[in-house]
């Protein structure tokens, strides 16, 4: 069955550093996502994109996050200087359209900020 | 935005009982889906069900679209079933995935 695969599992970084999230979603998949969860809460939404461009994003993708497609397989989430509070595990998702069709969820990745 | 509240928000029973998990939301959907996150924090995907009714073993969901609500059933629990269930949806015109608040089942043995 297809999945969608996440590097690394966990990734330790000090304050201040940047850090580059990977992710390949499933290949014939057009849509892809960027979700949150800080340690004990909920997943949110960070981030979505299509067609080689941001389609929506939430209050707390900030000009510290970016995102890239940069060939046909990778979706990246970069942070450029990490804080404490960016602690959390980050997930990755993709569809092979928008709205009423199943997202699939890789399977995380945990960002320590120390 | 659409509002997903799910309950309860903690749940411990016996192994070998049965539980059913509900998630509530505000709007219309376009897509419903259940989740288990497990102790490594992955998420696993257990049912895509925007309507109807879906079984998956010990597993099943039903999702009411007209009522705005979803269950998701387990019967005869096992200790591996422990962990946080998370519903989300998406309404009409809005692709992103909203979470509720997940409800956290404790399996004794």
């Amino acid at each position: 069955e297809p999945e969608v695969t996440q590097t690394p599992s966990h990734q330790v970084t000090q304050m201040g550093q940047e850090v580059i999230l990977r992710c390949v979603p499933i290949s014939n998949h057009l849509y892809f996502y960027w979700y949150r969860q800080i340690l004990g809460q909920k997943v949110e939404f960070l981030v979505s994109f299509y067609n080689n461009e941001i389609s929506e994003k939430s209050e707390i993708f900030d000009d510290q996050f970016s995102v890239e497609r940069p060939d046909g397989s990778n979706f990246t989430l970069k942070i450029r200087s990490t804080k404490l509070e960016d602690s959390a595990m980050y997930f990755c998702a993709s569809r092979w359209r928008e709205g009423g069709t199943e997202a699939f969820f890789g399977q995380g990745t945990r960002l320590t900020v120390v | 935005g659409i509002q997903v509240e799910q309950s309860p928000p903690d749940l411990i029973l016996q192994e070998g009982a049965n539980s059913t998990l509900r998630c509530n939301f505000s709007d219309s959907v376009n897509n419903l889906q259940w989740f288990h996150q497990n102790p490594w924090g992955q998420l696993i995907n257990l049912f895509y069900i925007p309507s109807g009714t879906k079984q998956n073993g010990r597993l099943s969901a039903t999702t009411v679209a007209t009522e705005r609500y979803s269950l998701l059933y387990i019967s005869s629990s096992q200790t591996t079933d422990s962990g946080v269930y998370f519903c989300a949806v998406d309404n009409f015109g809005n692709e992103k995935l909203t979470f509720g608040t997940g409800t956290r089942l404790t399996i004794i043995p």
